[in-house]
């Protein structure tokens, strides 16, 4: 969808290295921002969001937000070939509070040992 | 707690013949959303529920599909009837009502189903 765009990949990294997602959003009245991961034949699971400009970390993980520069990205530490999945990007779009998420097309990162 | 529920979970049709998707969502949960996803894509939203009225259809293809919320809790979604290109994994998904800076706005998906059309 166009609202949402996101390096398409694929994205492989060895094992222990820094993965890097990125998103580029065209709302700019868009204030929520989340990642959510797709494991192949499995439904999106939630694993960061973010409001804010600047970083928010969880664990291995950092979302970073540039409402200015409409992106978003996603740092995932420390990688791990469990890690290998999809990353979806999901803006609330609209700044709407009823949850209407967009979503971009996914990378795909795979994480080899 | 359970998860949100959706049956059948494959489907095979040949064209021009309908189907219809179910969706249970968790309990307590005003919100339900039925999203498309093609192989390759990220989910494409379809219809936004809140209770049992609709908030946004715009990107649904009302001539074939039609999708009700009836008593605000179960939901079903039909194709009919269907194309080739309606080949993809129907989502369900519900959130909890969203308050200014009360939740996430986290999705609960459910397993999908994917739907097959020859």
């Amino acid at each position: 969808q166009k609202e949402v765009e996101q390096n398409s990949g694929p994205l492989s990294v060895p094992e222990g290295a820094i993965a890097s997602l990125n998103c580029t959003y065209s709302d700019r009245g868009s204030q929520s921002f989340f990642w959510y991961r797709q494991y192949s034949g499995k439904s999106p699971e939630l694993i960061m969001f973010i409001y804010s400009n600047g970083d928010k970390e969880d664990g291995r993980f950092t979302a970073q937000l540039n409402k200015a520069s409409q992106y978003v990205s996603l740092l995932i530490r420390d990688s791990q070939p469990s890690d290998s999945a999809t990353y979806l990007c999901a803006v609330n779009v609209g700044g709407s509070t009823l949850g209407r998420l967009y979503f971009g097309r996914g990378t795909q990162l795979t994480v080899w040992p | 707690e359970a998860g949100v529920a959706q049956s059948p979970r494959y489907k095979i049709i040949e064209k021009r013949q309908s189907v219809a998707f179910w969706c249970n969502p968790i309990s307590g949960h005003a919100t339900l959303y039925w999203y498309q996803q093609i192989l390759g894509q990220g989910p494409k939203l379809l219809i936004q529920f809140q209770n049992n009225g609709v908030v946004d259809d715009s990107q649904l293809p009302k001539d074939r599909f039609s999708a009700e919320r009836l008593k605000g809790v179960d939901s079903t979604l039909k194709i009919q009837p269907a194309k080739l290109e309606d080949s993809a994994v129907y989502l369900c998904a519900s959130s909890p009502t969203l308050r200014a800076g009360s939740n996430t706005g986290e999705l609960f998906f459910g397993e999908g189903s994917r739907l097959t059309v020859l």
